[in-house]
């Protein structure tokens, strides 16, 4: 059974906008939620993370946004960039655990 | 740093044949995971280790699949004898594991395995 579920599995957005991909847990026990970011030919590499005592974190143009009630967070791209063209992952753990559960991925392409 | 290794890079065999992967984590680091990423599975946890000892193989799809960490610099994946489904991009990852925190994950580059 899938720990997280991701959507959409591909995105194409236009330079400038803004990229929007969500995810969704079961566990309750789950308390921290990263992003990952994949290259062609590249591992993932980690990009944000959040812990449900926010409901927003931001980075650059990367932003988290958590919905503890509905277990749900996402990960917006705002100005997207075709630099950002990768796929994203999300996953989620105990802050204290060892074990990422990560969600099926989304390859977007931001295209110039 | 030289961050995760992995080696080979890319492999290629004929069905029925044994293939190992390799994987070297960062040093000092404790937990060891092995990774399989398709088109329609996504990123799959197929074994992972913490100080060499292997904690949850749940995600090894068959007995053809084991894998080993004999010291904390070391870690195969075999498979034994491979099929065409086996064909995948197979990921090692480590982290600094302290059971009191999280711990950011650091993946290699991956292993391409093409069995035809």
């Amino acid at each position: 059974q899938q720990q997280v579920k991701q959507s959409p599995q591909s995105l194409i957005v236009q330079k400038g906008g803004i990229s929007i991909i969500n995810c969704a847990y079961e566990n309750t026990a789950f308390d921290y939620f990263p992003w990952y970011q994949q290259f062609p030919g590249k591992g993932p590499a980690l990009l944000i993370a959040i812990r449900p005592d926010v409901s927003e974190k931001k980075e650059g143009r990367f932003t988290i946004s958590f919905n503890k009630s509905a277990k749900q967070f996402s990960l917006h791209i705002m100005d997207s960039q075709p630099g950002d063209s990768a796929t994203y992952f999300c996953a989620a753990s105990k802050y204290t655990g060892n074990q990422f559960y990560f969600g099926t991925g989304t390859s977007l392409t931001v295209i110039p | 740093d030289a961050g995760v290794i992995q080696s080979p890079r890319h492999e290629v065999t004929e069905m029925g044949q044994e293939v190992t992967l390799r994987c070297k984590p960062i040093s000092g680091h404790n937990s060891l995971f092995w990774y399989r990423q398709t088109m329609m599975r996504g990123l799959e946890l197929l074994i992972y280790f913490n100080n060499n000892v292997p904690i949850d193989d749940s995600g090894m799809p068959e007995d053809r699949f084991s894998a080993k960490m004999p010291n904390a610099s070391f870690s195969t994946l075999k498979i034994q004898p491979s099929e065409p489904r086996d064909s995948a991009v197979y990921f090692c990852a480590s982290s600094p594991y302290r059971g009191s925190s999280i711990n950011e994950q650091y993946f290699g580059p991956g292993t391409r395995l093409t069995v035809t």
